[in-house]
């Protein structure tokens, strides 16, 4: 079968860096992405790997192993307004999304 | 601003009484999709069209049903809700399958089944 797995929840401080893994066992790959999603709302677009390495976009940054069926995604600076679940999904052979059921981020003033 | 709209925000239905859940989009994205998405859960697919050819997920139960009439509208359909259904129902679009190609959600319409 198919699965995506990161961890249920994590804390954090505020300004400080934290690190969300996603492990994957998928039918194919044809991408990875995150999404944000805050309580009560809507995903919304982070991040997108679909070659291996660190791909950087401000104060998020993500990261792909296909080796290792692994991603991470690094929050630096971390803020009050990045408390929020964040889910891992990777796109399998036929181009549909396998979604994880998010990491929820906490963060402590 | 192009976006994904999706009415109502807030819907209460009683048991068995049939709701229908709307959706439009302003990108003209080709793609559709209706998620399900329950508390701390992942997002479960139920449906998506790529243009008018519909695709219904295996695991979809029967009771949903979907319609889409033109490229900006999607309707999802429960014929008859269940307590099991009461969730936030999430209406994605994205320009195609291939490639990069994100999915654009919209806010969402959380369903109470009571």
């Amino acid at each position: 079968g198919q699965n995506i797995d990161q961890p249920t929840e994590m804390t954090a401080t505020e300004g400080a860096i934290v690190q969300i893994n996603c492990t994957y066992q998928t039918s194919g790959f044809n991408g990875l992405f995150w999404y944000q999603q805050h309580a009560g709302e809507a995903p919304t677009f982070l991040s997108y790997n679909v070659l291996d390495g660190l791909e950087e976009k401000g104060r998020f940054s993500s990261f792909l192993s296909r080796s290792k069926g692994y991603s991470y995604l690094l929050l630096k600076e971390l803020q009050m307004k990045d408390s929020a679940s964040y889910l891992c999904a990777v796109r399998d052979s036929n181009y549909q999304l396998i979604w994880g059921a998010g990491t929820k981020l906490i963060i402590k003033p | 601003d192009a976006m994904v709209i999706q009415n109502p925000r807030y819907q209460v239905t009683q048991f068995g009484k049939p709701v229908t859940l709307s959706c439009s989009q302003t990108l003209n994205h080709n793609v559709m999709y209706w998620y399900q998405q329950k508390s701390s859960q992942a997002p479960k697919l139920l449906f998506h069209y790529y243009d008018k050819d519909f695709n219904n997920e295996a695991d979809t139960p029967d009771n949903f049903q979907s319609r889409r009439p033109n490229t900006s509208f999607c309707f999802l359909d429960i014929r008859s809700p269940g307590l099991g259904d009461a969730a936030m129902y999430l209406c994605a679009t994205s320009r195609g399958d291939g490639d990069y190609n994100e999915q654009f959600f919209g806010p969402g319409t959380r369903l109470t089944v009571l």
